[in-house]
């Protein structure tokens, strides 16, 4: 298995919504990761898991608040989004030491905030 | 910090060669990679160097040169689904699981 699956696909949100978004990966690995794309740009990393430790955050608003409840999981939960927001939410796992230079990526959430 | 840039947009012809350049500066990184993105889709690895010099797969190759800071991404007998954006990233390794990715070209393959 070398799939790292994403739900939703799609999410609509208003601004006072509360929503998750949810990745899970049984490759073993044990960093992951949450990047968010924008139309035409590159993926920008926001969040690193290592070991189900937070150990980057890339200066994110306190609006994104991600969460790792074991080896497999991970969640974003997102609370008074903004329009600017709206973009495609990835998530991605590698291996921690060694070689670990292939990232595997879900297939992405699309995200629109209204 | 980690700027990598690529040029936006390159076209080639179907069954020819191609190269994507990628020019970095950056504090320091492990290994750089090559990601395929086609529209709508998530990046999906292509190949790595950690070493300066060639590494080939199939119909792609990457180089890397660390003292020139470049790389580049050869795709041969250019197919027409090879149409699609392609990120170089820099990070990996035991403590550089940080990994950054260059501003992406989209490679348009005409038959």
């Amino acid at each position: 298995d070398t799939e790292v699956t994403q739900t939703p696909k799609h999410l609509v949100m208003g601004m006072t919504n509360k929503k998750s978004l949810k990745c899970e990966q049984h490759m073993g690995h044990r960093a992951m990761y949450w990047y968010k794309q924008k139309a035409k740009k590159p993926p920008e990393l926001m969040f690193v898991y290592s070991y189900e430790k937070l150990s980057i955050n890339e200066s994110v608003p306190s609006r994104f608040s991600p969460e790792c409840p074991n080896s497999s999981l991970l969640n974003l939960h997102l609370h008074a989004l903004q329009p600017e927001d709206s973009a495609l939410y990835l998530c991605a796992s590698s291996n921690r030491g060694g070689t670990n230079e292939k990232l595997f990526f879900g297939s992405g959430t699309q995200l629109s905030v209204l | 910090g980690q700027s990598l840039e690529q040029p936006s947009e390159v076209t080639a012809v179907e069954g020819a060669i191609v190269q994507i350049n990628c020019t970095y500066q950056t504090s320091g990184f492990y290994g750089l990679s090559w990601y395929q993105q086609h529209d709508g889709g998530a990046p999906t690895f292509l190949s790595y160097n950690a070493l300066d010099g060639l590494e080939e797969k199939g119909r792609f190759s990457s180089f890397l040169s660390r003292s020139k800071g470049y790389s580049y991404l050869l795709l041969k007998e250019l197919q027409m689904k090879d149409s699609a954006s392609y990120l170089c990233a820099v990070g990996g390794g035991w403590n550089f699981n940080k990994f950054y990715f260059g501003s992406g070209t989209k490679l348009n393959v005409k038959p």
